[in-house]
C-alpha cells in the first residue's frame, strides 16, 4: 500500500526550539509539499519541491525552511518555534504531470 | 492569490437526506479536485475533474465542474454516517502543479 509517512503524530515543543518535521513517501513521486491547516483558514502552502535539492516558497514561508536531500524525503524545519506556529502540519506528494495529491496523516504541533 | 470559497461551512443533516456542497472562485482552474478528511487523518482524494461542464459519479456522490472552470459542486444522495467528514475542494493552476485549497465544508450525518 503506497503511502506518505510523517514521523510524528503529535509534538510539543518550547518557544525558541528548532523543530524538524519529517516526511517520507514510497511512491517515487517527484513533487512534495508542506501545508499547515488551521480552523477557518484551510490548508495553506508553506514550501514545495519538484525535485531533489530543489525548493520553492509557498504562500506562507516565513519562519520555515525545508530540505530535500533525497527524492523520498522532504523535511520541514521551524528555525525558532513560536506559539503562532501551533498547527496541524500536512505533507503531500504527487507524480509529475498529475494533479492528485497523496497526504500523510499529519503532525499536530503545539508550541508552548 | 487564487481563492476558493466553499459553502456551507458546516452542514448537519439526517441520514438518508440529500445535500449539495459548493466551491466557488473568481479564478479559472485547470482542474478541480475534491478531498475528504476524517478527524486525525490527512485528506484523501475523491475525484479530479478537468473539463468545463464535466460530471463524474462515485457511487452516491456526483461531482460537477462549472462550464467556466471557476466553480464546482458535490452532491451526495441518501447520505450515510460514513459520509461524515471535512470536504475540501482544490483547484489546479496552469503550468504548475500546486493546488489551491478551499476553506472546507464540515459535514455531519446524524444516524
Amino acid at each position: 500500500d503506497v503511502k506518505v509517512t510523517q514521523s510524528s503524530r503529535y509534538l510539543v515543543k518550547r518557544t525558541g526550539e528548532k523543530v524538524f518535521l519529517e516526511c517520507v513517501q514510497d511512491m517515487d513521486h517527484e513533487n512534495m509539499f508542506w501545508y499547515r491547516q488551521d480552523p477557518g483558514l484551510g490548508l495553506r502552502l508553506i514550501y514545495f519541491s519538484y525535485d531533489v535539492k530543489m525548493k520553492e516558497k509557498g504562500d506562507i514561508p516565513e519562519g520555515y525552511s525545508v530540505s530535500r536531500e533525497k527524492k523520498e524525503r522532504f523535511s520541514l524545519i521551524l528555525e525558532s518555534a513560536s506559539t503562532n506556529q501551533t498547527s496541524m502540519y500536512l505533507c503531500a506528494s504527487s507524480l509529475q504531470g498529475e494533479s492528485g495529491y497523496t497526504f500523510g496523516s499529519g503532525t499536530r504541533l503545539t508550541v508552548v | 492569490t487564487q481563492l476558493l470559497e466553499q459553502s456551507p461551512q458546516f452542514l448537519s443533516i439526517q441520514e438518508g437526506e440529500n445535500l449539495t456542497v459548493y466551491c466557488n472562485s473568481s479564478s479559472v482552474f485547470s482542474s478541480l479536485q475534491w478531498y475528504r478528511q476524517e478527524p486525525g487523518e490527512g485528506p484523501v482524494l475523491l475525484v479530479t475533474v478537468v473539463t468545463g461542464g464535466e460530471v463524474k459519479k462515485l457511487k452516491r456522490l456526483t461531482f460537477q465542474f462549472g462550464d467556466a472552470r471557476k466553480d464546482s459542486s458535490l452532491h451526495i444522495t441518501a447520505a450515510q454516517p460514513g459520509d461524515t467528514g471535512l470536504y475540501l475542494c482544490a483547484g489546479g493552476g496552469f503550468g504548475n502543479e500546486k493546488l489551491t485549497f478551499g476553506t472546507g465544508t464540515r459535514l455531519t450525518i446524524i444516524p
